[in-house]
Parts: C-alpha cells; sequence; structure tokens
C-alpha cells in the first residue's frame, strides 16, 4: 500500500522560499513511477505545479517555471519543492501525487496516489 | 497550453438522478492521457477514470467515462450521496505539461 505525506513549514514570510517534502512510504521513488506536486488556491481549483522522474528530470508549470526547484532524495524516499520569491498568490493547500506514465501503449497518464496535503500561508 | 473548460460550474440533482459532466479541450487530447478527479471538501482529489474510460479497482461502475472529439464527458448513472463532490478533468499535453479544467460542483437539489 503506497501513501504519501507532505511536509513543511505552514506560514512563509513574502519573498521568501516555500521548502516542502513528500515522503513516500511502500515504494521506492526510483521504481518506475513518477512524482507530482498540485496545489490549490483556497475555493479554487486545482493547479499543477511539475513533476521530477526518477532520473531527476524535471517538467513544471511554464507559469511557475523559473521560481521551481524539483528533486528527489533518494536515500531518504523522499522528494521535495521549491519555490522562490513567494507572494499572497502562492498560498494554499499543496498535494504530492504519484504519476502514473506509461511510455508503451496504452500510454496512460493518471496521478493514482495523493497525499492529503499540507497548508502553506504567505503572509508576513 | 490546452485549456479544459468543464461546464456546468454546479450541477443540482437529487441522490437517484443521472449527471452529465463535460470537459472541452481547446485542441486535441490523447484518448490515453485524459483522467477524472473526485474531491470532497477538505480532502485530496480521488482518481474516478483513466484513459477517458477505465475505472480504477474500487470504483463503482456507475461512473463512466467517454469522449468525442475535443468533448468528454463523465456520467454518473445514479447519484449515491456519497457522490455529491466536486470533480475535475485532467489532461497531459505533447509538451510534458498537465492542465486540469475549473471543476464542476455537483450538489444536493
Amino acid at each position: 500500500q503506497v501513501s504519501l505525506q507532505e511536509s513543511g513549514p505552514g506560514l512563509v514570510k513574502p519573498s521568501e522560499t516555500l521548502s516542502l517534502i513528500c515522503t513516500v512510504s511502500g515504494q521506492s521513488i526510483t521504481s518506475y513511477h513518477y512524482w507530482g506536486w498540485i496545489r490549490q488556491a483556497p475555493g479554487k481549483g486545482l493547479e499543477w505545479i511539475g513533476n521530477v522522474y526518477q532520473t531527476g528530470a524535471t517538467y513544471y508549470n511554464q507559469s511557475l517555471g523559473y521560481r521551481l526547484t524539483m528533486s528527489l532524495d533518494t536515500s531518504k524516499n523522499q522528494f521535495s519543492l521549491n519555490l522562490h520569491s513567494v507572494t499572497a498568490a502562492d498560498t494554499g493547500v499543496y498535494y504530492c501525487a504519484r504519476v502514473v506514465w506509461m511510455w508503451e501503449p496504452p500510454n496512460f497518464y493518471y496521478m493514482d496516489v495523493w497525499g492529503k496535503g499540507t497548508t502553506v500561508t504567505v503572509s508576513s | 497550453e490546452i485549456v479544459l473548460t468543464q461546464s456546468p460550474g454546479t450541477l443540482s440533482l437529487s441522490p437517484g438522478e443521472r449527471a452529465t459532466l463535460s470537459c472541452r479541450a481547446s485542441q486535441n487530447v490523447r484518448v490515453s492521457h485524459l483522467a477524472w478527479y473526485q474531491q470532497k471538501p477538505g480532502q485530496a482529489p480521488r482518481l474516478l477514470i483513466y484513459g477517458t474510460s477505465t475505472r480504477p479497482t474500487g470504483i463503482p461502475d456507475r461512473f463512466s467515462g467517454s469522449t468525442s472529439g475535443t468533448d468528454f464527458t463523465l456520467t454518473i448513472t445514479r447519484l449515491e450521496p456519497e457522490d455529491f463532490a466536486v470533480y475535475y478533468c485532467q489532461q497531459f499535453d505533447n509538451s510534458r505539461a498537465v492542465t486540469f479544467g475549473g471543476g464542476t460542483k455537483v450538489e444536493i437539489k
């Protein structure tokens, strides 16, 4: 049974860096799955942040990419998100998720296991 | 960027009724790259449908997905009390970017 758990500070000051960790249990992060971050502003819909692959390759939402860093820590079976120069618009619930992307037919892509989410508030 | 437009924004129905949710893509989306999620208040999203029409293990068969061109549909044949929630469609495109639709809230009438 795979489970994901987000952790990090609940309060970040404007212009600082938001750092979150997702700890994966029940599966090695170096297996064939990929890993993603998604966020949700208060009362709003879901916004994809980015994916990190087992090779360490990353794909970011273009609207956030210049502020983003995502990486894997295989020794701790974790992956992380760093969002720089945050503003109040970055306030919300941040989810990590396991991404299934089949390179061979049928080439499915979906997020099948999600963490419970962690709330981050950007405020001075 | 592929934009997914979900309609209606809110659907007011009674238990036992049929719900039809729409997700329209601004460009072609591969059938294998379209998924649906259910989210209840205070909870993380849950995968409902992937590959446009495939249900993961444990998802009841009253949930089904279909497509016609760039229009994708999630149908709930008979609403159960636990189905009242917000539903999101999601796509993955050739540039390896992901977008979600704005969501449809299914509320009790």
